[in-house]
C-alpha cells in the first residue's frame, strides 16, 4: 500500500519567506510526528500530533514554526519568515495506534530539503 | 539527556565484503532499539527491533545484535551489495514515551 507522501520534495526559498510543507501518512494511522534533519545528523524531534490533536510542540524550535492537522490526516509543517538555519530536511512519519507505547513502529516519508537562501 | 553514539561516522568496504557497525546509547529506561537504513534522498526504513529481552535479530544480510548490560548494539552486514550503500541510524526507544532518540549514522558506501 502507499507509503507516507510528502511535497514539495524539494524547496528552495529566500530568507524572509513563509515556505509550507505537507504531509500525507499512512491511511488510518493516528499519530504523525514531524522531524528536523541537519546534514548528516539523525532526525530531531519537532512535533506530534495524535489525530488532529497537537499534543507536544516542545521541539519546534521557534514560534515561526507552526504545524497543523485539522481533520486528523494530512498535516502541514509551516515555517514563517525562513532562516538560512532552518535549511535542512524536513521528515514526517506516522505509525497507527492512538497511545503512546513506544515499541510501535513509525513509517517515514522521504522528507522535504529545505534551502534557505 | 538521553544519548545515542554511533561509530564509525563513516566507511567504505568493497562489494561482498562484511562490516559492522556501532552504537552505544545512554537512554533509560530502555524499551527497545531499531536500526534504520536511510537511503539518499528517502525517509529511514526500519530493519531490526530489538527489546530488552533479546541479544540478536536478523533481517536477511543485515544481523543486529544488543547488549542491555553494557548499552550497546551493533549492526553486522554480511556480503555486502552497492544497495546496501546508505546511511544506518540507531534509534531507541524510551519506555512509555513516543519520543525517539536518534544516532547521527554511520554512512556506508560499497564500491564494486
Amino acid at each position: 500500500g502507499a507509503g507516507v507522501s510528502q511535497s514539495p520534495r524539494y524547496k528552495v526559498a529566500k530568507r524572509g519567506q513563509d515556505v509550507a510543507l505537507r504531509c500525507d501518512p499512512i491511511s488510518g494511522h493516528v499519530s504523525l510526528f514531524w522531524y528536523q534533519q541537519a546534514l548528516g545528523q539523525g532526525p530531531e524531534f519537532l512535533t506530534y500530533f495524535q489525530n488532529e490533536a497537537q499534543l507536544d510542540k516542545s521541539g519546534l524550535p521557534s514560534d515561526r514554526f507552526f504545524a497543523e492537522r485539522p481533520e486528523g490526516s494530512v498535516s502541514t509543517l509551516k515555517i514563517q519568515r525562513t532562516q538560512q538555519e532552518d535549511s535542512a530536511v524536513y521528515l514526517c512519519a506516522s505509525s497507527l495506534t492512538r497511545t503512546s507505547r513506544s515499541g510501535n513502529e513509525q513509517f517515514f516519508g522521504p522528507g522535504t530539503r529545505l534551502t534557505v537562501l | 539527556k538521553n544519548q545515542v553514539e554511533q561509530s564509525p561516522q563513516s566507511l567504505i568496504i568493497l562489494e561482498g565484503k562484511n562490516c559492522t557497525l556501532q552504537c552505544n546509547y545512554t537512554v533509560s529506561p530502555f524499551s527497545n532499539l531499531r536500526w534504520y537504513k536511510q537511503d539518499t534522498g528517502r525517509g529511514p526504513v526500519s530493519l531490526t527491533i530489538m527489546t530488552f529481552s533479546e541479544n540478536t535479530k536478523s533481517n536477511g544480510r543485515y544481523t543486529a545484535t544488543l547488549d542491555a548490560d553494557t548499552k550497546q548494539s551493533s549492526l553486522h552486514i554480511t556480503a555486502s551489495q552497492l544497495s546496501d550503500s546508505a546511511s544506518y541510524i540507531c534509534v531507541v526507544s524510551v519506555a512509555n514515551d513516543y519520543k525517539l532518540s536518534f544516532g547521527a549514522g554511520t554512512t556506508v558506501t560499497v564500491r564494486a
